[in-house]
């Protein structure tokens, strides 16, 4: 089985920087992701780890610690249109599908 | 781009009623995928699909079933609805190879009274 850990809900500042945490315990491990989820919309999809390190996609960038289960999602240069949630999901090493976490809901405040 | 389509935006059944989601997806992908969102409990799937005429149970299957007669479509009923399967539905599909990077359909929000 999985178990996925992320925050309920952060807030931050306009322009700023902002980290959100996602810790797993699971069986096996076959990559890790994170979506981006806007109020009343699908969730989309943000970036992909399986190996360690940090991946950077413009502002947003993914780090991935295997040995420690943990992984975060950095924002930078925080905008109004990131207020949404963030899921952390993990695939295991078999056929099975992703196991989603809770979700992290942002609030960008000005 | 990936285009999920889900048959209704917003849907409002009776306790008791046999209620059909339905779900095409434009692709081409093998694998398929229906979870419910609820607030504080995030995306729990309740039953997935790796090519036609499969299906497999998620985490939550009771109280509904499948049916995955062509590719491009996967459906999801409710046998008879009940109060506590009011929830946000939201169908997803993915390429068989590669990472699971999912394309969601925009949800469907059911109502069931």
């Amino acid at each position: 089985g999985q178990n996925i850990d992320q925050p309920t809900e952060m807030t931050a500042t306009e322009g700023a920087i902002v980290q959100i945490n996602c810790t797993y315990q699971t069986s096996g491990f076959n990559g890790l992701f994170w979506y981006q989820q806007h109020a009343g919309e699908a969730p989309t999809f943000l970036s992909y780890n399986v190996l360690d390190g940090l991946e950077e996609k413009g502002r947003f960038s993914s780090f991935l610690s295997r040995s420690k289960g943990y992984s975060y999602l950095l924002l930078k240069e925080l905008q109004m249109k990131d207020s949404a949630s963030y899921l952390c999901a993990v695939r295991d090493p078999g056929n099975t599908p992703l196991v989603f976490g809770k979700g992290t809901r942002l609030s960008v405040i000005a | 781009d990936v285009k999920v389509t889900q048959s209704s935006r917003y849907l409002v059944k009776r306790t008791g009623e046999k209620v059909f989601l339905e779900c095409v997806q434009d692709m081409d992908h093998e694998n398929m995928f229906w979870y419910r969102q609820d607030p504080g409990l995030g995306l729990r799937l309740i039953y997935f699909s790796y090519d036609v005429k499969m299906k497999e149970k998620g985490d939550i299957p009771e109280g509904y079933s499948v049916s995955r007669e062509k590719k491009e479509r996967f459906s999801l009923i409710l046998e008879s609805a009940s109060t506590n399967q009011t929830s946000m539905y939201l169908c997803a599909s993915s390429p068989h190879r590669g990472p699971e990077k999912l394309f969601f359909g925009s949800g469907t929000q059911l109502s069931v009274l």
